[in-house]
């Protein structure tokens, strides 16, 4: 079965540096999603892929994350400098357009920042 | 913007017995999708069922089912003949053309599985 491949499954950072997660979605899946998980709470979106263009990046902090997804595949969300309270679960899925096939999610890369 | 609300943060039930997980949802749209996803720990998310808003009839998968209240904004998750392995983290979430078909999840409610 497809599966969404994140990686570091898991990443220990010390405040102020930088640190990047990457995602492969399904093969064929034009809509690529990013969400921050904290613990014991819902995913929230951060941003939002169409192929290789930003559909939705409402709630991205701008001044500390990005996100690319160059060539319309696979992606990376970055942050740099990492804060205390980005310690959380960061997952990535993906879909067809509006997600009528439903959505697929990564295992997720848990990050701590000390 | 839509909201999901899941007011119960945990609970409980016997194994075989069946448990209701609540959900409301704020919205001013007429077409959209609800679905429940089931987290266990430290595992990917899952898909536990889907309800299309324009569909009357409650979804219904297996050993889930829903009470989908249109007017009403609820939308709860009945699990029966509840087994170990259903314990795990349920979101509730909306998807919409207006979210541009992005989930919109609830703060999730933990489900524990007892003997």
């Amino acid at each position: 079965e497809a599966e969404v491949a994140q990686s570091p499954r898991y990443k220990i950072t010390e405040k102020s540096q930088a640190v990047a997660f990457w995602c492969d979605p399904i093969s064929g899946h034009a809509t690529l999603y990013w969400y921050r998980q904290i613990l014991g709470q819902g995913p929230e979106l951060l941003v939002q892929f169409q192929d290789e263009s930003v559909v939705d990046d409402s709630q991205l902090p701008k001044d500390r994350f990005s996100a690319e997804r160059l060539k319309g595949v696979d992606s990376t969300l970055k942050i740099q400098p990492a804060e205390l309270g980005d310690s959380a679960m960061y997952l990535c899925a993906s879909s067809n357009r509006q997600g009528a096939g439903g959505y697929t999610f990564g295992s997720g890369t848990r990050l701590t920042v000390v | 913007a839509q909201t999901v609300t899941q007011s119960q943060p945990e609970m409980s039930v016997q194994e075989a017995e069946t448990v209701t997980l609540s959900c409301t949802y704020d919205t001013s749209e007429s077409d959209y999708y609800l679905f429940w996803y089931k987290q266990p720990p430290s595992r990917q998310m899952i898909l536990v069922i889907r309800q299309e808003a324009y569909k009357q009839q409650n979804a219904t998968e297996n050993r889930f089912s829903v009470n989908f209240q249109k007017a009403a904004k609820s939308f709860s998750l009945k699990i029966s003949d509840s087994q170990l392995g259903d314990a795990a983290m349920y979101f509730c979430a909306y998807r919409s053309a207006n979210s541009g078909y992005a989930l919109n999840f609830g703060k999730g409610t933990s489900l524990l599985v007892t003997p």
